[in-house]
């Protein structure tokens, strides 16, 4: 089955400066990689998404990237604010637009706190 | 945006009594729900996939007769968690996906099972 490896596990920035958080897939089968952001208690909201026709992909503050062949995607913040502190999981699946594309695997998961 | 309501969203019960989860699609159908498992700062599992009017599929290591999915309509799935201990406390959280449509994932609000 997929194994999706997530680094760093906690990442400490100053607000304003920029935060990647980068991921690792296994299954070459794969082809939809989405972030989620969740804070304390609730429910994991996705932030961006990105299938393995295009290598990159942006909105606004936050964009993420694609290498197939490497088998791994990143999610870049820009200009992070004390709001983006949350835990960060990026995710893949197989089949994107079929049904499949719903049963996700999940990466550990990163702790990301924006100091003001 | 699409809805996705669980209930309760919290629950405490005793040991050995069983605990049922809703899991419902307020304003569209879902043919599929997934039901995911998230323990305390850990990333989220996916336990079980959810399938209206057939049996759910469960995934390696979930134990079918401890959790018993059932998906009797194209707008909720019920996870029931049977003779409930305490190493099943956790944050339990479904996803569903519209029938029809774009392929949206929406997930619910999830709901913390402890048990005493």
């Amino acid at each position: 089955g997929e194994n999706v490896e997530q680094h760093p596990s906690t990442l400490s920035v100053q607000e304003g400066d920029s935060a990647v958080i980068k991921c690792t897939y296994s299954d070459s089968a794969s082809n939809y990689f989405p972030w989620y952001k969740q804070e304390l208690g609730k429910r994991p909201q996705l932030i961006i998404d990105i299938r393995s026709n295009v290598g990159e992909k942006k909105d606004q503050r936050i964009a993420v990237t694609l290498n197939k062949t490497a088998k791994h995607f990143s999610l870049h913040i820009t200009e992070t604010q004390p709001e983006d502190s949350a835990v960060y999981f990026c995710a893949a699946s197989r089949n994107a637009g079929g049904t499949s594309y719903g049963k996700l695997t999940f990466g550990q998961g990163t702790i990301l706190t924006v100091h003001p | 945006g699409a809805v996705v309501s669980q209930h309760p969203s919290w629950v405490i019960c005793k040991s050995g009594t069983s605990v049922k989860i809703e899991c419902r699609s307020l304003d569209f159908q879902a043919t599929t729900m997934f039901w995911y498992r998230q323990f305390p700062k850990q990333s989220l599992m996916l336990m079980a996939t959810s399938n209206e009017g057939s049996k759910a599929t469960y995934e390696q290591g979930v134990e079918k007769d401890k959790f018993l999915i059932n998906h009797a309509s194209l707008t909720l799935s019920t996870l029931t968690v049977t003779s409930a201990h305490p190493e099943d406390s956790s944050f339990y959280i479904c996803s569903a996906m519209r029938t029809s449509g774009p392929r949206e994932l929406f997930f619910g609000e999830g709901s913390r099972l402890t048990v005493l």
